[in-house]
């Protein structure tokens, strides 16, 4: 089975403060993706790498930035936390080269930025 | 415009009945894949079933299938004898062909429909 984990179920952050949310996948996939998912909004796109050390920016980049160091390691950043990036984050790996190229999803990171 | 658009915010299903979810999509292209992804109270997406656009069949997976109507762009799911256990939140997404090969995995979702069985 395809394990997506995220190092944090909660995080609990102040203003200001620089976060890491840490993503892994054990799949040796090629792809890894953030996004974050806000009531009545569905899911968001913030970053995607198809590839170590590639990025392509998502739908919301803004405040956001990313680090593909590994293959299996996919980490989201933000440079200075604000109370409008309290939101539910969650990290989605796929194979790359495949017809249905599933996203698996790991279990989400629910941040509070106060 | 809403590429994916789901009208049902939540909706109550009694046990054992049958249910369908409502997803219409918007794309110009030809080529574009459609899924649908449950998330329980725990947080994490579950993948359910994916249909492609040149599919012929719908697509099945066990008590899932895809009521795939091409030229009304909708992608409805239907979940047959409901359990407690299918209470959830459910997404229906999209997956565009674009002209790069590095966007093709962009995955476009919609807003969800929360569902709960009722014993």
């Amino acid at each position: 089975d395809v394990k997506v984990t995220q190092s944090s179920r909660y995080l609990v952050k102040r203003t200001g403060e620089k976060v890491f949310l840490e993503c892994v996948q054990d799949m040796d996939h090629e792809n890894m993706f953030w996004y974050r998912q806000d009531p009545g909004l569905g899911l968001r796109l913030i970053y995607f790498s198809y590839d170590v050390k590639m990025k392509e920016k998502g739908d919301i980049p803004e405040g956001y930035s990313v680090s593909r160091e590994k293959k299996e390691r996919f980490s989201l950043i933000l440079e200075s936390a604000s109370t409008n990036q309290t939101s539910m984050y969650l990290c989605a790996s796929s194979p790359g080269l495949a017809v249905k190229n599933i996203q698996y999803f790991g279990a989400g990171t629910r941040l509070s930025v106060l | 415009a809403q590429k994916i658009t789901q009208t049902q915010p939540g909706m109550f299903v009694q046990e054992k009945e049958a249910v369908t979810l409502d997803c219409t999509y918007d794309t110009s292209d030809p080529s574009y894949g459609l899924f649908w992804y449950k998330q329980p109270s725990s947080g994490e997406m579950i993948f359910l079933i994916y249909q492609g656009s040149y599919d012929q069949q719908n697509a099945t997976e066990g008590r899932y299938s895809l009521n795939f109507q091409k030229a009304r762009k909708s992608a409805n799911l239907v979940i047959s004898a409901s359990q407690l256990g299918d209470s959830a939140m459910y997404f229906c997404a999209m997956r565009e062909a674009p002209l790069s090969n590095f966007g093709n995995e962009k995955l476009t979702f919609g807003t969800g429909t929360r569902l709960t069985i009722i014993p």
